[in-house]
């Protein structure tokens, strides 16, 4: 695809649970970024990977929350212990080329609940 | 932590009328972008301008950046129910080589 995808785009899940959410950037890109969205707020960035390395793990509320890369293409954001707090749109961005200076671009989002 | 701040915060205007909506930022920036976002919808990057720039066009969009003032505006003219959408800017701080922040956005709708 020509855009950014990710899966699965919505996700309900228990309390206490481990969910997996999944990033396929656009094709040559090497920047990826996790940011996560609530409801009537802006993006709130969590990570940023430049190839397969964690570049930037600032935003990562503990470590409940962890991502990974392997192969400098497909991320996944991981998170254990789901709480209801989590509940939130988790937006996946990728960009040409690295830094936070320019154009991200982003997909879908994948919607998650907690309950 | 937010760096930019929308105002106002919801729009309502008639189509044909023009919208305007501002960001004010704390720190000093190399850029800032503005992007939107249609309802359930991911983000779309509308435009960025630089910070040694003070005007920027892109079809129906003009942005203005103020340093002096940490402020900048997005004008959407002739605005089309179609522009719908939460716009958000984000700044690209000078010092350091931090993320990308969003503040929480306007929420436009353009009535037909």
């Amino acid at each position: 695809g020509a855009g950014v995808s990710q899966t699965p785009s919505n996700k309900v899940t228990e309390k206490g649970k481990y969910v997996e959410l999944r990033c396929d950037p656009i094709s040559g890109h090497t920047a990826l970024y996790w940011y996560r969205q609530s409801l009537g707020q802006g993006p709130e960035f969590l990570i940023y990977f430049q190839g397969t390395g964690a570049a930037d793990d600032s935003g990562l509320p503990n470590d409940r929350f962890f991502a990974v890369r392997p192969e400098g293409s497909v991320s996944t954001l991981k998170i254990q212990r789901t709480e209801r707090g989590d509940s939130a749109v988790y937006l996946c961005a990728s960009s040409p080329s690295g830094g936070h200076t320019g154009e991200l671009f982003f997909g879908e989002g994948s919607r998650l609940t907690v309950l | 932590s937010q760096q930019g701040e929308e105002d106002p915060q919801a729009l309502s205007i008639q189509e044909g009328e023009n919208a305007t909506m501002n960001c004010s930022y704390k720190t000093s920036i190399n850029n800032l972008q503005w992007y939107r976002q249609n309802s359930g919808r991911g983000l779309v990057h509308l435009i960025l301008i630089r910070s040694n720039e003070r005007e920027k066009h892109s079809g129906r969009l003009r942005v203005t950046l103020d340093t002096s003032k940490k402020s900048s505006s997005l004008l959407i003219t002739a605005s089309r129910a179609a522009d719908t959408a939460s716009y958000f800017c984000a700044t690209n701080q000078a010092s350091g080589n931090t993320p990308l922040v969003f503040g929480k956005g306007t929420r436009l709708s353009v009535i037909a």
